[in-house]
């Protein structure tokens, strides 16, 4: 079964407009952290963010913001205003102490911004 | 502070052939991850590493041996190449599991 679920393949938005990517992720363990990056067209892969799972704080940095709900096992990156710089692929992952803190990634969100 | 590196960028091999890829990192990490990423699958993780001397297999380990000798390398290799291991390969490094930090990748192609 599929750890971390990101369903949305590809998005196109119109830039300034807002999006969310979701992430739905699958654990039994009570200590556990989820990450997000991001994959610009060059291919390297850049860190966003990590939250741990005994802080469900949401995050805003800039013009990105998370929110992280154990309810749902959801944990969902909203652009805001979107430019085209952030044309990418999107990746949400887990890591699950109790497997070695090995990382399990979704299989991605293609985000393309029409200037 | 070069971060994590990879060598080399790109690589053509015939079926059969052997290579190495190696992973250099300068942040004294302690985990060292190789994975490989295909169209439509995202990353998924072939070996690890959670110290030198030490390694552990992944969701994807078959074909794949790995090495870590050094704390700062880990080495990633194919004795006998196969296409279906024509893929991107990024290696990693984290503090003790925690945020992963990746190289740029390196380009496989086995015809």
């Amino acid at each position: 079964a599929q750890k971390v679920t990101q369903a949305q393949t590809e998005i196109s938005v119109v830039e300034k407009e807002d999006v969310t990517l979701d992430c739905v992720y699958e654990t039994r363990d009570t200590t556990y952290y989820l990450f997000w990056y991001k994959q610009p067209p060059s291919g390297e892969l850049v860190f966003l963010i990590r939250r741990n799972s005994f802080d469900e704080q949401n995050e805003i940095s800039g013009r990105y913001s998370w929110n992280f709900q154990k309810s749902t096992s959801s944990f969902n990156f909203t652009i805001t205003a979107s430019q085209v710089v952030d044309s990418a692929v999107y990746f949400c992952a887990l890591s699950e102490k109790g497997t070695g803190n090995q990382f399990y990634f979704g299989t991605g969100t293609s985000l393309t911004v029409i200037p | 502070n070069a971060g994590v590196t990879q060598t080399p960028k790109f690589r053509v091999l015939k079926t059969g052939q052997s290579m190495t890829l190696l992973c250099a990192q300068d942040m004294n990490h302690e985990y060292m991850y190789w994975y490989r990423q295909d169209p439509g699958m995202g990353l998924r993780l072939i070996h690890y590493s959670v110290g030198e001397g030490t390694t552990a297999k992944g969701e994807v380990p078959d074909g794949y041996n790995v090495s870590r000798l050094k704390k700062q390398n880990f080495l990633l290799g194919l004795e006998s190449a196969a296409p279906s291991q024509t893929s991107v390969y990024f290696c990693a490094s984290s503090y003790r599991g925690l945020s992963q930090y990746f190289g740029p990748g390196t380009r496989l192609l086995v015809l």
